[in-house]
């Protein structure tokens, strides 16, 4: 099925550097979406993101939708150690039929050290 | 307002079970979506719900079926459970989106952890 390409797969970094992860598909898609997802939990949406070119802040995250519709990354400034977690992008693709289904990437660990 | 809540938490059943987990969207939700996550494959879209019709449908077969009543509320059953149903279930639900924009922002329960031995 339809696939996201998100990388990297995990990060190590030290408290205090940014943080940055994309995801890339070869589809067009209506809306990304960044998820945060703790373990034993659902994913909580951090960012959303509906038109092209859109760029968006929470906080210290910072997202883009691409401007070709088929990517989007997520920067985090200044990590801190409770953005420990594993995060996963997401979109809907353009097009009838794709409504309330939304396409995961295989999600970034991301583990920052003291 | 409450987020969206699932119940059980937790389920372990045996293979050849069948089980029917619920979920409960944000009030004024209309639409309900279910993933599984699993290691090997991660999320994926089972079915999507909206005014007690399945208005979209993965890849799933017919072994997991679900349904949603008046009050938005829905379930999903998986009928003969198999090892490899063991997963994170989880539900989302969309508000009433605004004008004819595409605007699917899916705001996720804390999940069903179903092991099946």
């Amino acid at each position: 099925g339809q696939q996201l390409n998100q990388s990297p797969q995990s990060m190590f970094i030290q408290e205090g550097e940014d943080v940055s992860m994309n995801c890339t598909s070869s589809s067009i898609f209506n809306t990304w979406l960044w998820y945060k997802q703790d373990p034993g939990e659902g994913p909580v949406l951090l960012i959303a993101l509906y038109k092209a070119g859109e760029l968006t802040s929470n906080g210290r995250l910072t997202a883009q939708f691409g401007i070709t519709r088929k990517d989007s990354f997520l920067n985090i400034s200044a990590s801190i150690p409770s953005d420990v977690g594993i995060y996963f992008c997401a979109g809907q693709l353009k097009g009838s039929g794709n409504t309330g289904k939304l396409i995961f990437g295989q999600g970034t660990t991301l583990q920052v050290k003291p | 307002k409450a987020g969206v809540t699932q119940t059980p938490r937790y389920l372990i059943k045996t293979r050849g079970q069948q089980v029917t987990l619920s979920c409960s969207p944000i009030s004024g939700h209309r639409s309900v979506s279910w993933y599984q996550q699993t290691p090997g494959q991660g999320l994926q879209f089972l079915f999507e719900y909206f005014s007690e019709t399945q208005r979209n449908k993965g890849n799933f077969p017919g072994r997991f079926s679900g349904r949603q009543f008046s009050n938005s509320r829905s379930e999903m059953n998986v009928s003969t459970l198999e090892l490899g149903d063991s997963a994170l279930y989880l539900c989302a639900s969309m508000p009433p989106r605004l004008g004819t924009g595409g605007r699917e922002t899916q705001y996720f329960g804390p999940g069903t952890r179903l092991l099946v031995l």
